[in-house]
């Protein structure tokens, strides 16, 4: 099956903008979802079907795709933002599984 | 609003079984389709299985041929059957509902999670 692979840190000091980003061959075809899933709680869902936010998600989240990667940014990073941050897409082996990236935790700073 | 509440989680030798639940609300689980998923203590998250609503299943190859999903009309809850447990099967149990729409799928919303310890 695919993988998708997440760079495993990254930080964003309070205001700024960070991009995470999720490579895969499955990304080619496929678009990501995205969650963010803070410490003991359940994933959220933050964006879906390439860059739609679901109701309640600021906009300062954006999502987009080039070729095999996939890219969430936040604009204006705020300290509610600290959390880990995974994508999502169905395997593109026609296996109807679905892969999640190896996630990557946002600190701000 | 939909909320999903799992159940059933606990500790389990390895080999044995156990049932995880999610009872749904706000959503008719028979048509939807439905998944688990799973996240090992300090690790990231691993899509188990999925039901869909014609009823087709499919499993991760961790788990095919150890694990069943099912959903049942009448109580309108969703389950897992998880036989032949190993350690390495530790883990929060998440269901969540599949969207699919225009081809794209995506996971929403997500129950708490419940909690499954395999070990002697």
């Amino acid at each position: 099956s695919s993988e998708v692979t997440q760079d495993p840190a990254v930080s964003v000091a309070l205001g700024q903008t960070v991009r995470i980003t999720c490579q895969g061959d499955s990304l080619r075809s496929i678009y990501a979802s995205w969650y963010q899933q803070k410490p003991g709680q359940a994933p959220v869902l933050v964006i879906y079907d390439k860059n739609n936010r679901p109701s309640g998600i600021p906009d300062r989240f954006s999502g987009s795709s080039s070729g095999n990667t996939a890219s969430l940014t936040i604009t204006g990073a705020q300290a509610e933002d600290e959390a880990d941050y995974y994508c999502c897409s169905r395997d593109s082996s026609g296996n109807h599984h679905y892969v999640f990236g190896t996630g990557t935790k946002v600190t701000v700073l | 609003e939909v909320q999903l509440v799992e159940s059933g989680g606990g500790l389990v030798q390895p080999g044995g079984s156990l049932r995880l639940s999610c009872a749904a609300s706000g959503l008719t689980v028979n048509s939807n389709y439905m998944s688990w998923v799973r996240q090992a203590p300090g690790k990231g998250l691993e899509w188990v299985s999925v039901i869909y609503g014609g009823g087709r299943t499919y499993y991760a190859d961790s788990v095919k041929g150890r694990f069943t999903i099912s959903r049942h009309n009448s109580n309108n809850t969703l389950y897992l059957q998880m036989n032949s447990l190993r350690p390495e099967d530790t883990a929060v149990y998440y269901c969540t509902r599949v969207w699919l729409i225009r081809g794209w799928e995506w996971f929403d919303p997500w129950g708490q999670g419940t909690l499954v310890t395999v070990s002697s």
